[in-house]
């Protein structure tokens, strides 16, 4: 069965404090694999997308990066702005059409001043 | 340009009642889905539209749940006889194309009392 799971649930740095999220994933072929960011009453928003092992992506404080089991979002001197909760999500390569995504469950980031 | 639009953004309804959501994609998406977020939950996978396609049903939960997409464009998605385990907040996204990004609207947040 296909799943994914974020790790820790929740996440609390002080500013200027780097830490990593972790997700790892199960899947019988990977499509792409998603970074979202999600703030309480609001929509994910996306991040990234990376397609295979070895790939990075960055922007700002933020760097993602892939290996054939686990993804991590690297999170540099991060700022009180940077909170919210960060999902993870696999798209597999059915050779169909199906497109969904397959969510972990977040995790819920707190920086504080 | 204008993001994914959902309406109504709260729906407070009675147990058995029916309700219907909104969600208008990005121009020019041909791709729309619709998922659901429950609390502690990660989001769930419901109905996927890819153009003119047939669209993939393999994530609603039962037969209440049905939803359809008029001209390629604007969705809608109906809770017959809604129960309390429907209470959740429903999300559309859109994407350029099957494997593209999804893009998210803040969703409608449903309370079944």
């Amino acid at each position: 069965e296909d799943q994914v799971t974020q790790s820790p649930e929740a996440l609390r740095l002080q500013e200027g404090e780097s830490s990593s999220l972790n997700c790892s994933y199960t899947v019988s072929g990977l499509r792409g694999l998603f970074w979202y960011r999600q703030d309480p009453g609001k929509g994910p928003e996306f991040l990234f997308t990376l397609y295979s092992a070895g790939e990075e992506k960055e922007k700002e404080r933020l760097k993602a990066t892939l290996t054939k089991k686990e993804s991590f979002l690297h999170i540099t001197a991060p700022k009180p702005e940077d909170s919210a909760t960060y999902l993870c999500a696999v798209q597999a390569n059915y050779g169909g059409s199906q497109g969904n995504l397959i969510f972990g469950k977040g995790t819920k980031l707190s920086v504080k001043p | 340009g204008a993001g994914v639009s959902q309406s109504p953004s709260n729906k407070v309804t009675e147990k058995g009642k029916d309700v219907e959501l909104r969600c208008d994609p990005i121009s020019g998406h041909t791709a729309l889905y619709w998922y659901r977020q429950s609390l502690g939950q990660g989001l769930e996978f419901l109905i996927y539209f890819q153009g003119n396609s047939a669209p993939d049903k393999s994530g609603l939960p039962s037969d209440r749940f049905s939803a359809e997409r008029t001209g390629g464009s604007v969705s809608t998605l109906t809770i017959q006889r809604t129960q309390q385990e429907d209470s959740a907040v429903y999300l559309c996204a859109s994407s350029l194309g099957v494997y593209q990004p999804q893009h998210f609207g803040d969703g409608t947040r449903l309370s079944i009392l």
